[in-house]
């Protein structure tokens, strides 16, 4: 079975500093990708996702992931921390039956003034 | 703008009593999925539904139920409340297919006492 992991439960990280979140999956087969943030009181929504299209995806926000298929990881970074990126970010790949999504644990982010 | 709305934002219930989680979504989607979220867990597949009337365990199904009626509707079925199914109930769906993503609800936070 496929499942997800992300490195720290807790990262906080100063106003305009590099946002980086960890993530490794394991998958037999090419994996399809996702990251989703959860803002306060909130449903979660995608920041991005891997298509294989290429393997820096670019998403909303100023984020981005890069794609390592020999390291099986899938990191999120953002090049300078805003306070609105306070949010819990969760990980995700999905299983090819039936569009099951596994979620890793999620990262708390914390922006510090 | 696409949408998935949950019946509540915060219940109480007591144990032993039948709730009743409602999820509608206006996006004529397929697929509909029904979380629980617990801290240092992440999201954890109750049961999902591709189809109406049809219905897949996910991976901690036991003590719920689903019904899907119609297409736009997904309820979760407590069938008698206990006080560790006091959880965040998150309700998402998506279009069949690897890329799609799930749209979220904005949650209920059910409370068992």
């Amino acid at each position: 079975a496929q499942s997800v992991t992300q490195l720290g439960s807790h990262v906080s990280v100063s106003e305009g500093a590099l946002v980086l979140l960890r993530c490794n999956y394991s998958s037999s087969v090419p994996p399809y990708l996702f990251w989703y943030v959860q803002y306060p009181n909130q449903g979660l929504q995608l920041l991005l996702k891997y298509t294989s299209a290429a393997t820096l995806v670019k998403g909303i926000n100023g984020f981005e992931a890069e794609f390592k298929k020999s390291e099986t990881s899938f990191h999120l970074t953002k090049p300078s921390a805003h306070m609105s990126d306070a949010a819990e970010y969760f990980c995700a790949v999905m299983e090819t039956s039936y569009d099951k999504v596994i979620f890793g644990p999620g990262t708390s982010l914390s922006v510090i003034p | 703008d696409v949408k998935v709305t949950q019946s509540s934002r915060y219940l109480v219930k007591r144990t032993g009593e039948k709730v009743f989680l409602e999820c509608v979504q206006d996006m004529d989607h397929e697929n509909m999925f029904w979380y629980r979220q617990d801290p240092g867990l992440g999201l954890r597949l109750i049961y999902f539904s591709y189809d109406v009337k049809m219905k897949e365990k996910g991976d901690i199904p036991e003590g719920y139920s689903v019904s899907r009626e119609k297409k736009e509707r997904f309820s979760l079925i407590l069938e008698s409340a206990s006080t560790n199914q006091t959880s965040m109930y998150l309700c998402a769906s998506s279009l069949t297919g690897a890329y799609n993503e799930q749209f979220f609800g904005p949650g209920t936070r059910l409370t068992v006492l």
